[in-house]
């Protein structure tokens, strides 16, 4: 199957420092990319979708400026979280969709644990 | 608004047993998906469900999709200790560009 690669694993930075996720397509060209974040025993709630060459698409509440998309090539997205700080620790998940919309199958990250001190 | 619930949140069963996972939504959907969450770990797809009344199978798991009733339902055979893990529907609507909506998850433990 699809493997998406996402880097770091775990991170701890502190307080209003920035952190930088990665997550890559490895053996398949990702029309769109998605980032959501679950926060423990929650459920994932969609952050944004990104595709390639354009702006992402932020859902309501979330905050372009602290949140940083970048989607640079099919194969990879970043997440950006500026000037991080205690509530933005979270488990973030990113994941890539084939470009075949009949069914749609996102293939998911490994997730990042972001603890912000 | 597309909601998505799930019933039962919590659920500790013995091995050997049978029980059903159920995920209702609010408005009609084009695509229904089921995953498994281990604690720390990231989703593994499970099933996609695409038309009414299709039912797929994996090992002792079975999902089956209603879209009348907006239901689809995870069915679990004769458990063992391996399938405890978090369950998570999710579903999607084309003309929402593909995005997903997640149930709360249900929190299965299965017991020796």
């Amino acid at each position: 199957g699809a493997v998406v690669s996402q880097h770091p694993s775990w991170v701890i930075c502190k307080s209003g420092t920035s952190v930088k996720i990665e997550c890559r397509s490895l053996d398949f060209q990702a029309t769109t990319m998605f980032w959501y974040r679950q926060f423990p025993k929650q459920s994932l709630m969609l952050m944004a979708t990104s595709n390639e060459g354009s702006k992402a698409t932020y859902e309501q509440g979330v905050e372009k400026d602290k949140f940083l998309i970048n989607h640079a090539s099919l194969t990879l997205s970043t997440l950006t979280v500026t000037s991080a700080h205690p509530e933005d620790s979270s488990f973030y998940i990113c994941s890539a969709s084939i470009g075949a919309a009949a069914q749609n199958i996102q293939y998911f990250g490994a997730g990042t644990r972001l603890s912000v001190l | 608004e597309l909601k998505v619930e799930q019933n039962p949140l919590f659920l500790s069963m013995q091995e050997g047993k049978n029980y059903t996972i159920y995920c209702n939504y609010s408005t009609t959907s084009d695509r229904l998906y089921w995953y498994r969450q281990d604690p720390g770990k990231s989703l593994e797809s499970l099933f996609v469900l695409l038309s009414n009344g299709a039912v797929k199978q994996e090992g002792r798991l079975m999902a089956s999709l209603d879209t009348k009733a907006r239901l689809s339902t995870l069915h679990i055979t004769a458990a063992v200790h391996d399938l405890s893990a978090t369950y998570f529907c999710a579903v999607d609507l084309k003309t929402s560009g593909s995005r997903l909506t997640f149930g709360e998850g249900t929190q299965l433990t299965v017991n020796p």
